[in-house]
């Protein structure tokens, strides 16, 4: 599976725009960029997926870069619930990947009052 | 409608045991797979089913097996447990149809978390 780079950590106030970076150099041209974060003591939750355009969904947003070795996952105002562990992860084709998702380490958010 | 169910929510047990696990999946979901978290190893993958066949699998020793039923719900079961079985197991089940794979998301339940004693 490619590899993804992610900060272990970052911090925001509430209210404010987060900006979660995912670095992925080696990324295929067939691999999607899907978005996980945890909760704590919560199953990992689905945040949004692309290929090459930008996303939008109520959740975030997603920057992705023009030669895909990057992408941002983009909440607009960070609120308190939005303190996770979150996940950049890529999704290639074939039978290797059925059901498949390779998390890293990801990124802890902390989001401050 | 309703999420993906695990029960049940806690267990313990003994070294030497066996112990399965279940999860149902999002209705019309025919896509489930397993994953096991740890503090040290993080969430890794162990097997994904459709259609009650076994399409994937992870690195993981024989004793973790698993199995789906017609009604896509899913079982797991670990035998001979090892201290270092205890973990939060976590279910995930996805809408996507037989091939289409990267396009779709993972719907994960809250898990059970196996301690072994």
């Amino acid at each position: 599976d490619a590899k993804t780079t992610q900060p272990n950590s970052m911090e925001s106030n509430e209210e404010e725009p987060v900006h979660l970076p995912c670095n992925h150099s080696t990324i295929s041209g067939t691999d999607y960029i899907h978005w996980y974060r945890q909760l704590p003591s919560q199953g990992p939750e689905y945040v949004i997926h692309g290929l090459t355009s930008n996303v939008n969904n109520r959740m975030a947003s997603l920057a992705i870069a023009e030669d895909r070795k990057s992408s941002t996952l983009i909440l607009h105002r960070a609120t308190l619930r939005d303190a996770a562990v979150y996940y950049c992860i890529l999704r290639g084709a074939g039978g290797t990947s059925y059901g498949k998702l390779t998390f890293g380490q990801g990124t802890i958010l902390t989001v401050h009052p | 409608k309703a999420g993906v169910t695990q029960t049940p929510r806690y267990l313990i047990k003994t070294r030497g045991q066996q112990v399965t696990l279940s999860c149902s999946p999002i209705s019309g979901h025919r896509s489930v797979s397993w994953y096991q978290q740890t503090p040290g190893q993080g969430l890794q993958f162990l097997f994904e089913y459709f259609s009650e066949t076994q399409r994937n699998k992870g690195n993981f020793p024989g004793r973790f097996s698993g199995r789906q039923f017609s009604n896509s719900r899913s079982e797991m079961n670990v035998s001979t447990l090892e201290l270092g079985d205890s973990a939060l197991y976590l279910c995930a089940s996805s809408g996507a149809p037989g091939q289409a794979l990267a396009n779709y998301g993972y719907t994960f339940g809250s898990g059970t978390r196996l301690t072994v004693v």
